[in-house]
């Protein structure tokens, strides 16, 4: 089955305690991107990648890392997480970058 | 700076009755156009596209409706069901261009 994973899921941890959420897509696409949903703000690109050591910052990336070792991976990462990063994340791909991307299904953050 | 606006936070319908979407851009180099739809606790998940060398785009019960000159946009549901109740977000792109989404409207389909 075609699909976008994310994990953890729903993550609780406390300021400045680096973490990492993982993304991976079993599609072959090249295209990959991290967004984060806030209240009143929709969906924000954090950053993409448009294919493997190619990354770039989307609108909101201060505070996080990316890395695209491999091309079914794209992990984010915060390296010193502070409250405001409290958010729904989603990762996404798709073949091209202004092609239909397809959304994992979450990660919850509460920063403390 | 938004440049897709959907400019209805939520929208209430009863089922069996059309739902109608709006959603503005700004950029006139956008060139397609997609909707996407989200329940809670989940991923948005493609609905329907269409290219800017089209105006209508039918699937199902949802139709995409473009008007290039108003830069207008729109998402028809006949008939809504309760199922369909979620977030639906619009977006717009050209090539080598991200995905810019507009902030989403909560449609909510009364029984």
């Amino acid at each position: 089955e075609a699909q976008v994973t994310q994990n953890p899921r729903y993550l609780i941890t406390v300021t400045g305690k680096k973490l990492t959420v993982t993304c991976s897509q079993n599609m072959n696409h090249e295209y990959m991107s991290w967004y984060r949903q806030d209240p009143g703000l929709g969906l924000r690109q954090i950053y993409y990648s448009m294919n493997v050591e190619v990354t770039d910052k989307g609108d909101v990336p201060e505070g996080y890392k990316v890395s695209r070792k491999e091309k079914r991976n794209f992990p984010l990462i915060l390296e010193s997480p502070s409250p405001n990063q409290t958010s729904l994340y989603f990762c996404a791909s798709s073949q091209s970058q202004g092609g239909t991307q397809y959304f994992g299904p979450g990660t919850r953050l509460l920063v403390l | 700076d938004q440049q897709v606006k959907q400019n209805s936070p939520s929208l209430s319908v009863q089922e069996g009755r059309i739902s109608i979407l709006n959603c503005d851009y700004t950029n006139s180099m956008f060139d397609y156009f997609l909707w996407y739809k989200k329940y809670p606790a989940e991923g948005p998940t493609f609905l329907i596209s269409i290219s800017s060398i089209k105006d209508k785009n039918e699937d199902g019960r949802f139709t995409v409706f473009l008007n290039k000159s108003a830069k207008h946009l729109s998402l028809h549901i006949v008939p809504s069901q309760p199922g369909d109740s979620a977030v639906y977000f619009c977006a717009a792109s050209f090539v080598g261009y991200a995905l810019n989404f507009g902030k989403g409207t909560s449609l909510l389909v009364t029984p």
